[in-house]
């Protein structure tokens, strides 16, 4: 019940299209949905994040959409460039088991020029 | 304003060995998590530390222990290390507060933990 599926495993888009990664959770007692992204010896970077009580946020070319009712949330990159190739990682959290982070397997994005 | 400083960024054990590990958070975060990551297991918590008290530990043995000092650096020792524990170990951190509110949290690059 603490997993968050995500999917693909790896996405392969050309130039100025756009990415799509997508996570499913089961615990509806999660609030806190982040998305991070990974550059090969990095840490992960955060890079947008949104609570349940929204259904949409965008922040440049990166919008998370979220689903309460189907408990799906995800990641559109829209005008990927080759510099968004990465791995990128969707998380959750819950208020109960504090700041715990619970992250997908991760989606190996790789955008062709 | 710095980011999250790990220390050292490369380790090469030995099993059996004993390591630790060193998180510097930015400046004014009082929460410091950590996490490990492997090729198999993905990103997973090991624990997190708030005002010197670990609040919330993953499932992971006894054999991997952590602290936080008053400045709110954090340590993390993992002993008698086995081949399986060769891993990225990164440190997260975040403002805090005496809530469990969720806020941001900022990784450093990690640490590479090698058990040869």
């Amino acid at each position: 019940q603490q997993q968050v599926k995500q999917s693909p495993q790896s996405l392969i888009v050309q130039k100025g299209g756009i990415s799509i990664i997508n996570c499913a959770y089961e615990n509806t007692a999660f609030d806190y949905f982040p998305w991070y992204q990974q550059f090969p010896g990095k840490g992960p970077a955060l890079l947008i994040a949104i609570r349940p009580d929204v259904s949409e946020k965008k922040e440049g070319r990166f919008t998370i959409s979220f689903n309460k009712s189907a408990k799906q949330f995800s990641l559109h990159i829209m005008d990927s460039q080759p510099g968004d190739s990465a791995t990128y990682f969707c998380a959750a959290s819950m208020r109960e088991y504090g700041n715990k982070l619970v992250f997908g397997a991760g989606t190996i994005l790789r955008v062709k020029s | 304003k710095a980011g999250v400083t790990q220390t050292p960024r490369y380790l090469i054990k030995t099993r059996g060995q004993q390591v630790t590990l060193s998180c510097s958070p930015i400046s004014g975060h009082r929460s410091v998590s950590w996490y490990q990551q492997t090729p198999g297991q993905g990103l997973q918590f090991l624990f997190e530390y708030f005002s010197e008290t670990q609040r919330n530990k993953g499932n992971f043995p006894g054999r991997f222990s952590g602290r936080q000092f008053s400045n709110s650096r954090s340590e993390m020792n993992v002993s008698t290390l086995e081949l399986g524990d060769s891993a990225l170990y990164l440190c997260a951190s975040r403002t805090g507060t005496s809530s469990v509110e969720n806020t941001e949290a900022f990784f450093g690059q990690g640490t590479r933990l090698t058990v040869v």
